[in-house]
């Protein structure tokens, strides 16, 4: 099915270890995003990216980093995980364009543990 | 800088009350975007509305209605003759633009837990 796919859906790390988020639209959107939900805080925007090769901080980036390759991925890497990055992730495209077909797909989600 | 609140943080509801999630948002621009979304205790988040700022009209899909009031800066959503299956988190966005640079603002989410 067309959509935002991203792996894996639940991980635990250690403090210090490192891990990549993966993420995937088969749409064609040029916008893509990342945001972390945690209780009580809603979601909240970590970086995005406008297109290939383009890539900016959001509300909450630091200790993640990303790029974007493709028009395809948005990978988001942990360098150094700490516990307060223990939260729920969310990948998102957005097709932009005309009034009539602006609108967000999400990932499934990525239940992430730092102990 | 935009900011969205959802002043209700939980709900409870017997079925088929009607229920009414307050939305108000804060923005300089003069066209923005309004979301809604659901998330059920699956976790996914599920789209349920977009209304853009210059259309005003009111919007009813079934049992769901939305009252967007640029007036009083709110784009608030009724459930009416709620169910169970209505219990879930509520998401109230904002986007002060679309396409390539735009950016989603949600509020913190309202928990409305429809009892039988």
């Amino acid at each position: 099915n067309a959509g935002v796919t991203q792996t894996p859906k639940f991980q635990v790390l250690k403090t210090g270890q490192s891990m990549t988020l993966q993420c995937a639209q088969d749409m064609n959107h040029e916008y893509m995003s990342w945001y972390r939900q945690d209780p009580g805080m809603g979601l909240r925007l970590i970086h995005y990216s406008v297109g290939a090769g383009i890539t900016d901080q959001g509300e909450v980036p630091n200790g993640y980093n990303v790029s974007r390759s493709t028009t395809e991925d948005f990978p988001l890497r942990l360098l150094s995980a700490a516990p307060s990055q223990t939260s729920v992730y969310f990948c998102a495209s957005s097709s932009g364009g005309a009034h009539g077909d602006y609108g967000y797909t999400f990932g499934s989600g990525t239940r992430l543990t730092v102990v | 800088a935009q900011k969205v609140t959802q002043a209700q943080t939980e709900i409870s509801v017997v079925e088929k009350e009607d229920v009414t999630l307050d939305c108000v948002y804060e923005t300089r621009d003069t066209t923005y975007y309004l979301f809604w979304y659901k998330q059920p205790p699956s976790g996914e988040l599920v789209f349920l509305i977009r209304r853009n700022s210059f259309d005003e009209q009111n919007e009813i899909s079934g049992r769901y209605s939305w009252n967007f009031q640029k007036s009083t800066s709110s784009f608030n959503f009724t459930i009416t003759a709620s169910q169970v299956v209505d219990s879930a988190v509520y998401f109230c966005a904002l986007s002060e633009e679309a396409g390539a640079n735009s950016k989603l603002t949600f509020g913190k989410g309202i928990t409305l837990s429809v009892r039988p």
